[in-house]
C-alpha cells in the first residue's frame, strides 16, 4: 500500500527566508504532485513531476523529484507572506489513483 | 464555463434532510473522484469513477450515495447525515492513462449538518 509522508506538517518561517518541505513515499512511483491550498479554498496544481530527476521552478518555489530515494523537495526561497498555505505532496499509485500526503501548512512571518 | 464546476458552494442541512451535491467538468477527463477533507482527516478518498464506472469506494457510509450519468457529470446524494459529516467536499477530474498529469480540483462544497 502506498503511503506518503510529509515533512514537517507545521512550519513557521519569517520572510526572506529559504527553506525545504520534504515528501517521501514507500512505494514505487514515476508521478509526482504538488498542490497549493489557501483556507477554505480548493486544491491548485502547482507541479507535475514525471520522471527521476526532474526538476520545476515556478517563482520562488522549486519542486524537484528523485524516484531512486522515492523523494521530492518543495524549495521555497526568500519567502513572502504571499506564499502562505498549505502545500499537499501527492504521488501517483496502481489505476490513476493519486495518494495524498497530510499537508504541510506554511506560515510565513512578516 | 472552464474546468471544474462545483454546486452548491455552501450547504446547510438537518439530519434528516436529502440533498445532493453537483460537479461537472469541461476538460475532456475520463476520470471523476469525490474527496472528503475534514480537520481530523486532510484529504480521504470516498469514491473513483473511471469512464462512469465506480471503480473504488473507500468503505464510505451508506448515506453517501455516488452517481455519475456521464464523464462530465458527478454527484454525490446525501441522506440521513450525522454532524460529523460536515466537512468540504471536492470534486476532482483527470485523465486516466498515459497522460495523466494530476488531479483538476472543483472549489468544493462547504456541508454543515446540524
Amino acid at each position: 500500500e502506498l503511503k506518503v509522508e510529509q515533512n514537517p506538517l507545521f512550519l513557521s518561517m519569517q520572510e526572506g527566508k529559504n527553506y525545504t518541505i520534504y515528501c517521501n513515499y514507500s512505494t514505487t512511483s514515476d508521478r509526482l504532485y504538488w498542490y497549493r491550498q489557501d483556507p477554505g479554498k480548493s486544491l491548485e496544481s502547482l507541479f507535475v513531476l514525471l520522471s527521476n530527476g526532474a526538476v520545476k521552478q515556478e517563482g520562488r518555489l522549486m519542486a524537484s523529484l528523485d524516484t531512486k530515494a522515492r523523494l521530492s523537495t518543495l524549495h521555497i526561497t526568500a519567502a513572502v507572506h504571499d506564499l502562505s498555505a498549505t502545500y499537499f505532496c501527492a504521488v501517483g499509485d496502481r489505476d490513476d489513483k493519486i495518494i495524498f500526503g497530510k499537508g504541510t501548512r506554511l506560515h510565513i512571518l512578516p | 464555463e472552464t474546468g471544474v464546476t462545483q454546486t452548491p458552494r455552501h450547504l446547510v442541512m438537518g439530519m434528516t434532510n436529502k440533498k445532493s451535491l453537483k460537479c461537472e467538468q469541461h476538460l475532456g477527463h475520463n476520470a471523476m473522484y469525490w474527496y472528503k477533507q475534514s480537520a481530523k482527516k486532510p484529504l480521504e478518498l470516498m469514491f473513483v469513477y473511471n469512464f462512469k464506472e465506480q471503480t473504488e469506494n473507500n468503505s464510505v457510509p451508506s448515506r453517501f450515495s455516488p452517481e455519475c450519468p456521464n464523464s462530465s457529470h458527478l454527484f454525490l446524494h446525501l441522506h440521513t447525515l450525522q454532524p460529523e459529516d460536515s466537512a468540504l467536499y471536492l470534486c476532482a477530474s483527470s485523465q486516466a492513462g498515459v497522460f495523466n498529469y494530476g488531479y483538476t480540483f472543483g472549489s468544493g462544497t462547504r456541508l454543515t449538518v446540524v
